[in-house]
C-alpha cells in the first residue's frame, strides 16, 4: 500500500518570501510523484511531476521539487511567492506497476500569502 | 476546449434520495476516477475505471456505484444519500500513455 503525508496543513508566508511545503511518502516499490495546486473553487492542476532521472524537478509558476529516495520525500519549494500563489497544494504518489495506476493524495497544505 | 465536464456544479440533496453525478471527458482518455475531497483528508479515491466496461473500488467505495458504458462518460451514483457524503467530488481522467491525471471543476454536494 502507498501513502502520502503532508506535514503542514497550513503555511502562512509573506509576499516575496520563500516557501517550502513538505511531503513524505511510503511505498514498497518505486514511485512516481506529483504536486497539484488547487486555486479557490477550482479543480486541481498539475504543478510538476517526478518520474525518473534528475531528482530536481522544475514546474510551472516558478515551483520546483526535489526527490529524495533515502528520506522518501518530495518537498516543494518556491524562492519568492506572489499573492496569486495563495492556494491549496497536494502531493500525490503512484506506485509503479500498481494495478490501475491510482493516485494517492496527501491531506493538502493551504498556503496563504500575505502582503 | 477539451477537458472534463462535471454536472451539476453544486447540489443540495435530502438524505435518502438517489443522486447521479455526471462526468464526461472528450480527451479519449482510457482511465477515469472519482475522488471526494474533505478538509484535512485530501482527495480519497472512491471508484476508478481503467477502460470502458471495467470498474474498480478505491479507498472509500461504500455507498457509491459507478458504470463505464463508453470511453467518455463515468457517472457516480449515490443510491441513498447520507449526510456523511457531503463533500466536494472530483472526476479525473488519464491517458494510458501518461502518468498525470486531469481533473474536472468539481461538484459540491450537501446532503441534509
Amino acid at each position: 500500500a502507498q501513502s502520502v503525508t503532508q506535514l503542514d496543513s497550513q503555511v502562512p508566508v509573506f509576499e516575496e518570501a520563500p516557501v517550502e511545503l513538505r511531503c513524505n511518502y511510503s511505498s514498497s516499490v518505486s514511485v512516481y510523484l506529483f504536486w497539484y495546486v488547487q486555486y479557490p473553487n477550482q479543480g486541481l492542476q498539475l504543478l510538476l511531476k517526478y518520474l525518473s532521472g534528475s531528482t530536481l524537478v522544475k514546474g510551472i509558476n516558478g515551483f520546483e521539487a526535489e526527490f529524495n529516495k533515502s528520506q522518501t520525500s518530495f518537498h516543494l519549494r518556491k524562492p519568492s511567492v506572489h499573492i496569486s500563489d495563495t492556494a491549496e497544494y497536494f502531493c500525490a504518489v503512484i506506485s509503479v506497476g500498481a494495478a490501475g495506476n491510482k493516485l494517492t493524495f496527501g491531506g493538502g497544505t493551504r498556503v496563504l500569502v500575505k502582503p | 476546449i477539451a477537458g472534463i465536464t462535471q454536472a451539476p456544479t453544486s447540489q443540495i440533496l435530502a438524505a435518502g434520495r438517489r443522486m447521479t453525478l455526471r462526468c464526461t471527458q472528450d480527451m479519449r482518455h482510457n482511465a477515469m476516477y472519482w475522488y471526494r475531497q474533505d478538509l484535512g483528508l485530501g482527495l480519497r479515491l472512491i471508484h476508478y475505471s481503467n477502460t470502458a466496461g471495467t470498474t474498480g473500488k478505491g479507498e472509500v467505495p461504500d455507498g457509491y456505484s459507478v458504470s463505464r458504458a463508453n470511453t467518455d462518460d463515468f457517472p457516480l451514483t449515490l443510491a441513498s444519500a447520507v449526510p456523511s457524503q457531503t463533500s466536494v467530488y472530483f472526476c479525473a481522467s488519464r491517458a494510458a500513455s501518461r502518468t498525470e491525471a486531469f481533473f474536472g471543476q468539481g461538484t459540491r454536494l450537501t446532503v441534509v
